[in-house]
């Protein structure tokens, strides 16, 4: 079974600060998503990367591919209460699913 | 072009009742996927359809099926109902489905309340 661990679970903070975000496991990935829900909807597809070591620029978001396609991390720059939401990492392994992790609800605060 | 639909979108039902959930995908998608979504366990994955064929299961009870018809859209039926399974619902469409950078595209969800 695959699995992937995200952390921190919670995230509060002050509007202009910084924040990263982890997906790890054991597993190898083919690629990883990162996914942004709000309340009473569904998850909106936020970024995929492919490639071991892949690095992908989104505005104040930098999504990171660990080197053997088991980890990555989202790291966000000056953020703004509009940011606020939960972040999901979703894995793309074995068969026609997808892995998710457990989810980073990050608040910012203005 | 129009996304990915989910009806009902809430409803609440009584433990031992059986529940139909709908997804129409997006246009010219052929892959549909259900996931099953808590606050204890996150995103869980149910089953996969591709061309009205269940290509992948995730571990639910017999209770939980799907079916997938001709024109794509896809429906998933829940029988006698635990409260266990008051939860949120998605659907989600692809070209494809996972594999080969496709894009995964969610509906809103259904919010399902058992009593």
């Amino acid at each position: 079974t695959q699995l992937l661990e995200q952390s921190p679970q919670f995230l509060s903070i002050q509007e202009g600060e910084n924040l990263t975000v982890y997906c790890n496991s054991s597993s190898v990935f083919s690629s990883l998503q990162w996914y942004r829900q709000e309340p009473g909807e569904g998850p909106v597809l936020l970024v995929t990367v492919v490639t071991g070591g892949e690095v992908k620029k989104l505005k104040r978001l930098t999504f990171q591919f660990g080197d053997a396609r088991k980890d990555s991390s989202l790291h966000i720059t000056a953020a703004q209460p509009g940011d606020t939401g939960l972040y999901l990492c979703a894995g793309d392994g074995s068969g026609s699913r997808l892995t998710f992790g457990e989810g980073t609800q990050l608040t910012v605060n203005p | 072009k129009a996304g990915v639909t989910q009806t009902p979108r809430y409803l609440i039902k009584t433990r031992g009742q059986q529940v139909t959930l709908s997804c129409s995908p997006i246009s010219g998608h052929r892959s549909v996927s259900w996931y099953q979504q808590t606050p204890g366990q996150g995103l869980q994955f149910l089953f996969e359809y591709f061309s009205e064929t269940q290509r992948n299961k995730g571990n639910f009870p017999g209770r939980f099926s799907g079916r997938q018809f001709s024109n794509s859209r896809s429906e998933m039926n829940v029988s006698t109902l635990e409260l266990g399974d008051s939860a949120l619902y998605l659907c989600a469409s692809s070209l494809f489905g996972t594999g080969s950078g496709n894009t995964i595209y969610f509906g809103e969800g259904s919010w399902l309340t058992v009593v």
